[in-house]
């Protein structure tokens, strides 16, 4: 079975940092792109970073880039997300999402349950 | 980059049939593909409709997606409304400078 899990979230303090992880399984991740999408309490959802099979091509929102870092690490299927001087328009639910492809513009096919980041002083 | 607009909410009886809208702000919107996601409420968003038109294994036929570049819309329909299909719907497309953009959802309620 497919599965993502992230990890990861809490709550943490404006201009501070987190990471945020996600675990992959059942699937040959280092095939995939993978991606992170957040979704703010009662909003729609916004794309925020992706990556590509190898991490050759690599995207950013413009809300977050400058602050926020994504890799991988294929040996250990792994995904991650370093977030950098958040703010409180950061706070969100962060989905960690698979490509049907290796390429950053392949669509999303299998999504994780998401990791809840609160920044709040 | 460009924007997708979608109707914020839509309503129809369980057994009709409802077309939510997906429309491009600039550029043409059969450059990149779209993509449709279901998110029931407390659940993680899945995919009912890939590349335009394509139905991922598991989503009924009852789903289907389609693009217009004369209005330069995407369109996704539910026919034979469940009351189970009642849930938040996002269009998705690729802005090719490495960019994805999504609509900002469309709620639908089956009354």
């Amino acid at each position: 079975e497919v599965q993502l899990v992230e990890s990861g979230g809490g709550l943490v303090q404006p201009g501070r940092s987190l990471r945020l992880s996600c675990a992959a399984s059942g699937f040959t991740f280092d095939d995939y792109a993978m991606h992170w999408v957040r979704q703010a309490p009662g909003k729609g959802l916004e794309w925020v970073s992706g990556i590509s099979w190898n991490s050759g091509s690599i995207g950013y929102a413009d809300s977050v880039k400058g602050r926020f870092t994504i890799s991988r690490d294929n040996a250990k299927n792994s995904l991650y997300l370093q977030m950098n001087s958040l703010r409180a328009e950061d706070t969100a639910l962060y989905y960690c999402a698979k490509g049907y492809g290796d390429r950053l513009g392949d669509a999303f096919d299998i999504w994780g349950q998401g990791t809840m980041v609160t920044v709040s002083s | 980059n460009f924007m997708l607009t979608q109707p914020h909410s839509v309503s129809e009886s369980p057994g009709k049939t409802v077309t939510i809208s997906c429309t491009r702000s600039s550029g043409s919107i059969a450059s990149n593909y779209v993509q449709w996601y279901q998110q029931r409420p407390g659940s993680s968003p899945t995919t009912v409709i890939y590349e335009d038109n394509q139905r991922p294994s598991g989503v009924p036929d009852r789903f289907s997606g389609s693009i217009d570049s004369s209005s330069n819309s995407a369109s996704l329909t539910i026919s034979g409304l469940k009351t189970e299909d009642e849930a938040d719907y996002y269009c998705q497309s690729y802005d090719s400078s490495n960019h994805w953009v999504f609509g900002g959802g469309t709620k639908l309620t089956v009354l």
